[in-house]
């Protein structure tokens, strides 16, 4: 059976922290997985990798993709309170549909 | 941009009654996928649409049904509701992940239909 599994399930930091997500698989037929972050509503997209040691990076966010090892890490640097929300990993298989994990609740305290 | 437009944005229905969502994918997108959220839970995927066609089924109810239009508008149905089926309900859209076979487009969610079943 498909699994996303991500870790820490919550986490508290201070403002300015640096933070490390989780995320590792089990799909057949891996074709991509994705990030998102999930504040109030609908989860918006972060970032997609689909090659492994390839870093995407926006701003103070950065991912990375180890397919050998089955596992993805969301890096947050110099976190700020607009970072609280929860952060879900998904990876889409072979039919195209997303498989969630559920989910890293980070909270930042100012 | 346009982006994924469901409605209704909340709905309050009892048990036994029926409800429909409606999700407008962006536009070209040819694939809508429906997903089920309850209180603290991670997205459950319920079922997709590729071209109109159904592609994928995952844990939706046999009380629920879903459909795509030649527009590619979709309406997920829901009858004999039950308390449990309170939930956020998310439609999200991409476009021809089929034809490039890559696994490389992204779904993009829309800001989901609050059921609640009393």
């Amino acid at each position: 059976e498909d699994k996303v599994v991500q870790s820490p399930l919550s986490l508290v930091v201070h403002e300015g922290d640096t933070v490390t997500l989780n995320c590792s698989y089990e799909v057949t037929n891996f074709r991509s997985l994705l990030w998102y972050k999930q504040e109030k509503k609908a989860p918006t997209f972060l970032f997609m990798l689909t090659s492994s040691g390839i870093e995407k990076k926006s701003g103070r966010l950065s991912s990375i993709l180890d397919k050998k090892e089955l596992f993805s890490i969301l890096n947050i640097t110099a976190t700020q309170t607009g970072d609280s929300a929860i952060y879900l990993c998904a990876v889409k298989g072979s039919q195209g549909n997303l498989i969630f994990g559920k989910g890293t609740k980070l909270s930042v305290k100012p | 941009a346009a982006g994924v437009i469901q409605s209704p944005r909340h709905l309050i229905k009892e048990k036994r009654e029926t409800a429909t969502l409606k999700c407008y994918p962006i536009p070209r997108h040819d694939t809508v996928y429906w997903y089920q959220q309850g209180p603290g839970q991670d997205p459950q995927f319920l079922i997709s649409f590729y071209e109109k066609m159904q592609s994928d089924k995952g844990s939706i109810p046999d009380r629920f049904s879903a459909q795509q239009f030649s527009d590619y508008h979709s309406e997920l149905n829901m009858s004999s509701l039950e308390l449990g089926d309170s939930a956020l309900y998310f439609c999200a859209s991409s476009f021809g992940d089929r034809i490039t076979g890559t696994g490389a487009n992204v779904l993009t969610f829309g800001a989901g239909s609050r059921l609640t079943v009393l």
